[in-house]
């Protein structure tokens, strides 16, 4: 079955420094990859999607590329900031008319003054 | 956006009790599903629907019944609890995009402990 690895738990970084969140993924069906982004006390919201090969997706200062070569869909931002503490999702729908997703185990990032 | 909403916000409840927990949508979405979220694990579905009717298992429906009687409301009942179904409740709704991928919204959850 579809799966989806988020190699790392808890991210702790500084500040104003670049992030890179892993996110890996096995379908033997046409994918659509999402970042969920879920803030303390909150629901998940939608942050990125994507299902087209090597084009970079963009929003409020994230961004990621989907590789299909790698199965990869790693999700960057070039300066985090406080705000940007939170819980994130990588998440898997099959282009199939499946209209389940399958989420990875979702990485903490942690944003220190 | 998607408005989706949870009641109750928290609950306490005793093993071997029944348990339902609520979620409306006001957006018409056909789409509907139940997840719980458990530290290590993420998000796990349960149930989920196609629309008013039917309800469908996800990956780990043991424990749990669901009921969808219309468009708005999709319902988890848990129908003896027990103290390993101690988690946070998402309901979701879901809706095909112009780019024909499936976006999902999330309610604001429902913590349930079960003594």
């Amino acid at each position: 079955g579809d799966s989806v690895t988020q190699t790392e738990g808890l991210v702790t970084l500084t500040k104003g420094l670049p992030v890179m969140l892993n996110c890996t993924y096995q379908t033997t069906y046409s994918p659509f990859l999402f970042w969920y982004v879920q803030h303390l006390n909150e629901a998940p919201k939608l942050l990125l999607k994507s299902s087209t090969d090597n084009k970079r997706t963009e929003h409020q200062g994230f961004y990621a590329t989907l590789h299909k070569s790698s199965s990869s869909f790693h999700l960057q931002k070039s300066s985090v900031q406080l705000s940007d503490s939170a819980l994130y999702f990588c998440a898997l729908s099959e282009n199939t008319g499946n209209y389940k997703y399958v989420f990875g185990a979702g990485t903490r990032l942690k944003v220190i003054a | 956006e998607a408005a989706v909403t949870q009641s109750p916000r928290n609950k306490v409840a005793v093993t071997g009790g029944k348990v339902t927990l609520s979620c409306n949508q006001t957006n018409n979405h056909n789409n509907m599903y139940w997840y719980r979220q458990d530290t290590g694990h993420g998000l796990r579905l349960i149930h989920y629907s196609y629309g008013a009717g039917s309800t469908e298992k996800g990956d780990i429906p043991d424990g749990y019944k669901a009921s969808r009687p219309s468009q708005e409301n999709f319902s988890l009942i848990l129908e003896l609890a027990t103290p390993s179904q101690t988690s946070v409740y998402f309901c979701a709704s879901g809706v095909r995009d112009r780019g024909s991928s499936y976006e999902q919204y999330f309610g604001p959850g429902t913590r349930l402990t079960v003594l």
